[in-house]
């Protein structure tokens, strides 16, 4: 098992409420990721970080932010969620090791937003 | 452009008998390729992966894939199918550009292992 954790594992919230939504790694790993996933199964990367103070857009537009603050902590933010928002939340992380070493994953965050 | 394509959304097989989740790929230079599986309500599990030497890697569960360079393909195969192996499974690949180690990931294959 991955030491990834990733908190609400489920989360049921009205429009424009203000979430949070907290990952954390105790591996040290430089490299972080959140991934949305829809219901119909695709990945989409939405942001990630080198390092602490660095954070990037990934390839899906989201209206989400992030923040690293900490290498072990990456949390993700939605200042006024949408139904549009619904999905689940991966978050990811990796050492860094050139190109070739794999994501470990924590479980996810499912968001649904009424 | 790097891209990886799951031809099949899902694929049926009996218990015991062989499984094929099929994968493709594009990418400039050496792929770097992965496979992950995911169970319900769970994040993804890392299985296997390429990135140089033979071409036929093990990983976790019993599974292999083989690195085919002509074909540009790196299906994910198992000699005996269980019942607890039906999930969905993500071939990866390396992407280059703004994420050092970003993984561009295929769209998923369902497999279902009927008793």
């Amino acid at each position: 098992e991955a030491d990834i954790y990733q908190t609400p594992r489920y989360l049921v919230i009205g429009t424009g409420k203000k979430i949070t939504l907290e990952c954390s790694q105790t591996m040290g790993h430089d490299k972080m990721y959140w991934y949305q996933q829809d219901p119909g199964m695709e990945l989409h990367l939405i942001h990630y970080s080198y390092g602490v103070n660095s954070t990037e857009k990934g390839d899906l537009s989201s209206e989400s932010t992030v923040s690293r603050i900490r290498t072990e902590h990456f949390p993700l933010t939605l200042e006024s969620a949408r139904p549009s928002h619904t999905s689940q939340y991966l978050c990811a992380s990796n050492d860094g090791s050139g190109n070739t070493g794999e994501l470990f994953f924590g479980e996810g965050s499912r968001l649904t937003v009424l | 452009a790097q891209s990886v394509a799951q031809p099949e959304d899902q694929v049926n097989v009996a218990e015991g008998n062989p499984l094929t989740v099929k994968c493709t790929y594009s990418v400039s230079g050496n792929p770097y390729l992965f496979w992950y599986v995911q169970y319900p309500n769970r994040g993804l599990q890392f299985l296997l992966k390429y990135i140089t030497g033979d071409n036929l890697v093990k990983g976790s569960y019993g599974f292999e894939a083989e690195f085919n360079k002509s074909q540009t393909s790196f299906h994910l195969k198992k000699p005996s199918a269980l019942v607890s192996d039906s999930a969905l499974y993500f071939c990866a690949v390396r992407g280059y550009g703004g994420a050092t180690n970003k993984l561009i990931f295929g769209t998923g294959t369902l497999l279902a292992v009927q008793p």
